[in-house]
């Protein structure tokens, strides 16, 4: 089966650096997703990974290892509308859907 | 350009009725998913097309079912509706081994 973990929660300040791990054991390996979502919202796309390595786009990061089964999400420059919940999803190897980490609910304080 | 539309955008059902949700993706899309999410969990997938044939089916229940159309578009028949389908139902398209755009979903209330 597929098994994708990430912290439920996270609390960070406004204009810090948050780090969200998300860990995978899948069949296969196609590509890892980061997914943003607000409550009662659909989830926007965030960043895609399917080689090892770091990839920047503005305030985000994502990186990922696949020999590790493991990814984060980096978040810089915090501003309070990113407080959401943080999804990990795989794209496994034997399937063309993607499967959900449970999320990382994240809290950005004043 | 248009993303995912879903409708209707909030349906409220009593026991055992039927409802249908309706989902266009985006054009040039070739693959089309279904996912279910409850209060407070991650979006459980249920289903999917790819080129208008299903394609993987993930946890639907029997009393649902799905189908893609000529034109692409694609509706999730729901029967036998039970308190624990209230949930949100997102519509995602994307090509394949891509990334999946959501729709803004259907808030479905079975009362």
């Amino acid at each position: 089966g597929q098994n994708i973990d990430q912290p439920t929660e996270m609390t960070a300040t406004e204009g810090a650096i948050v780090q969200i791990n998300c860990t995978y054991q899948t069949s296969g390996f196609n590509g890892l997703f980061w997914y943003q979502q607000h409550a009662g919202e659909a989830p926007t796309f965030l960043s895609y990974n399917v080689l090892d390595g770091l990839e920047e786009k503005g305030r985000f990061s994502s990186f990922l290892s696949r020999s590790k089964g493991y990814s984060y999400l980096l978040l810089k420059e915090l501003q309070m509308k990113d407080s959401a919940s943080y999804l990990c999803a795989v794209l496994p190897g034997s399937a063309r859907q993607l499967t959900f980490g449970s999320g990382t609910q994240l809290t950005v304080l004043p | 350009a248009a993303g995912v539309i879903q409708s209707p955008r909030h349906l409220i059902k009593e026991k055992r009725e039927t409802a249908t949700l309706k989902c266009y993706p985006i054009s040039r899309h070739d693959t089309v998913y279904w996912y279910q999410q409850g209060p407070g969990q991650d979006p459980q997938f249920l289903i999917s097309f790819y080129e208008k044939m299903q394609s993987d089916k993930g946890s639907i229940p029997d009393r649902f079912s799905a189908q893609q159309f000529s034109d692409y578009h694609s509706e999730l028949n729901m029967s036998s509706l039970e308190l624990g389908d209230s949930a949100l139902y997102f519509c995602a398209s994307g090509e394949r081994n891509t990334e999946a755009f959501f729709g803004q979903g259907t808030r479905l209330t079975v009362v």
